[in-house]
């Protein structure tokens, strides 16, 4: 069946690196846009970036615009994303979806970043 | 700054028929924003409901219903049911890649 699981997340110190990934099973991986969506504790969803099927353009919040890169390996079934320079704000559950560039249809099941000292 | 806005929170009763709205602080909703809708119960990630304004999901039954009501993306739930009581999300397509989530309805079934 169609599934999205994520993976990378953890405990990082302000400043410090990341790189999360999702990887795909179930369907036609090189066909679809791909989004990274998170959600701080308590609060609403929050589109961080996506990427077009063939990786060809990326978009970005601007909340993590020069931070962040999304990258995907169509080989590997693979959706990355690079954070660097984090924040306590950073931190949030990082989920992964399948979709077209203005929706989602498919979601992974998070994984938890927690930026602190 | 644009800003999606939707109803912080919303009651209906069981068997009930409620309208949530998703509307735009830099003017009206239309089908070029292509609005979707999200369902979100605690600890659990969001499903999807409608995309393209008023296409459901696989899976989703056509209780949930999408449309545009005057300058607003809307998502009507008839015949309410309990386990309709969660979170609801609306996401708007801006342009050039970006497309911006309200701030969520909290829909309550009592």
């Amino acid at each position: 069946q169609v599934q999205l699981v994520e993976s990378g997340g953890g405990v990082v110190q302000p400043g410090r690196s990341l790189r999360l990934s999702c990887a795909a099973s179930g369907f036609t991986f090189s066909t679809y846009a791909m989004h990274w969506v998170r959600q701080a504790p308590g609060k609403g969803l929050e589109c961080v970036a996506v990427i077009y099927y063939d990786g060809s353009n990326q978009y970005y919040a601007d909340s993590v615009k020069g931070r962040f890169t999304i990258s995907r390996d169509n080989s590997r079934k693979t959706l990355h994303l690079q954070m660097n320079s984090l924040r306590p704000d950073d931190s949030a559950v990082y989920y992964c979806a399948r979709g077209l560039l203005d929706y989602m249809d498919v979601w992974g099941k998070g994984t938890t970043v927690t930026v602190s000292s | 700054q644009t800003v999606v806005t939707q109803e912080p929170s919303f009651s209906v009763s069981p068997g009930g028929t409620v309208t949530l709205t998703c509307g735009l602080s830099s003017g009206s909703v239309s089908t070029t924003n292509n609005p979707s809708w999200y369902q979100q119960t605690p600890g659990q990630p969001p499903r999807t409901l409608i995309y393209s304004t008023n296409t459901r999901s696989s899976g989703v039954p056509d209780r949930f219903s999408g449309s545009i009501l005057g300058n607003k993306a809307a998502l009507t739930i008839t015949g309410a049911q309990a386990d309709d009581e969660s979170d609801y999300y609306c996401m708007v397509y801006i342009h050039n890649g970006i497309s911006i989530f309200g701030g969520g309805t909290k829909l309550t079934v009592l």
